[in-house]
């Protein structure tokens, strides 16, 4: 158990819903990680967050936002959902000024 | 574009078999180096990280890692694979300087036979 908690751990949708994915990280942990795992494009990264700020972003979908708010959790939307977009989708967490990430059981999206 | 590459997809030993999988990245400038595992049905554990120093760096459960900084390359090693070693192993970077997220490979399965 890492300490980073995802719920749900998984989610059922259909083609153009909007789903929220929450995660919790680690405690002492200011940086919110997402990533996307799919068969075909892997493990990819899509926001950082640190202490309630966008720091950072990787190939996220217009569709896709994220925020973190004051208690440290963070929410992944995602609208207009796709076939294409099921996949596992992890949080991972950092505390300040370290440089290893720890990673959630992830949440399984799947789109019908 | 910053990429890493594992070579291997899938690899199969039988137990107590040495193990070696390839992980090479493209990056002009300094770089964390990391790998995880994800056990079957499991989230991504942390096995070993490099930031600077020995380039020889051990991890958990005996693995270990050695970054060649002219070949790109941090392969991970493990000299007796156990059937519980059976899962699918990330090698990971982030470019010094960055925030922080990382660059995956595609990874590689391994299946241990008993």
């Amino acid at each position: 158990d890492s300490g980073v908690t995802q719920t749900p751990k998984h989610l059922i949708t259909a083609t153009g819903q909007r789903v929220t994915l929450r995660c919790s990280p680690r405690s002492g942990d200011l940086s919110v990680y997402w990533y996307q795992q799919s068969l075909d494009q892997g493990l990819q990264f899509l926001i950082q967050y640190y202490n309630g700020e966008e720091r950072a972003k990787g190939n996220i979908l217009e569709r896709f936002s994220a925020q973190q708010f004051p208690d440290l959790h963070s929410e992944l939307n995602l609208s207009s959902l796709e076939l294409g977009d099921s996949a596992l989708y992890f949080c991972a967490s950092s505390a300040p000024s370290a440089r290893e990430q720890f990673f959630g059981p992830g949440t399984r999206l799947t789109v019908l | 574009a910053q990429s890493v590459s594992q070579h291997n997809h899938h690899v199969i030993l039988s137990e107590a078999a040495s193990l070696e999988l390839g992980c090479n990245y493209s990056y002009g400038g300094t770089v964390n180096l990391f790998w995880y595992v994800q056990y079957p049905g499991q989230h991504l554990q942390l096995l070993l990280k490099y930031f600077s120093g020995d380039p020889l760096v051990k991890g958990i459960k005996g693995f270990e890692a050695e970054f060649i900084k002219s070949k790109f390359s941090f392969n991970l090693r493990k000299p007796s694979v156990q059937w519980s070693d059976t899962a699918e192993y990330f090698c990971a970077v982030s470019p010094v300087g960055s925030q922080g997220n990382l660059i995956f490979g595609k990874g590689t399965k391994l299946s241990v036979k008993p």
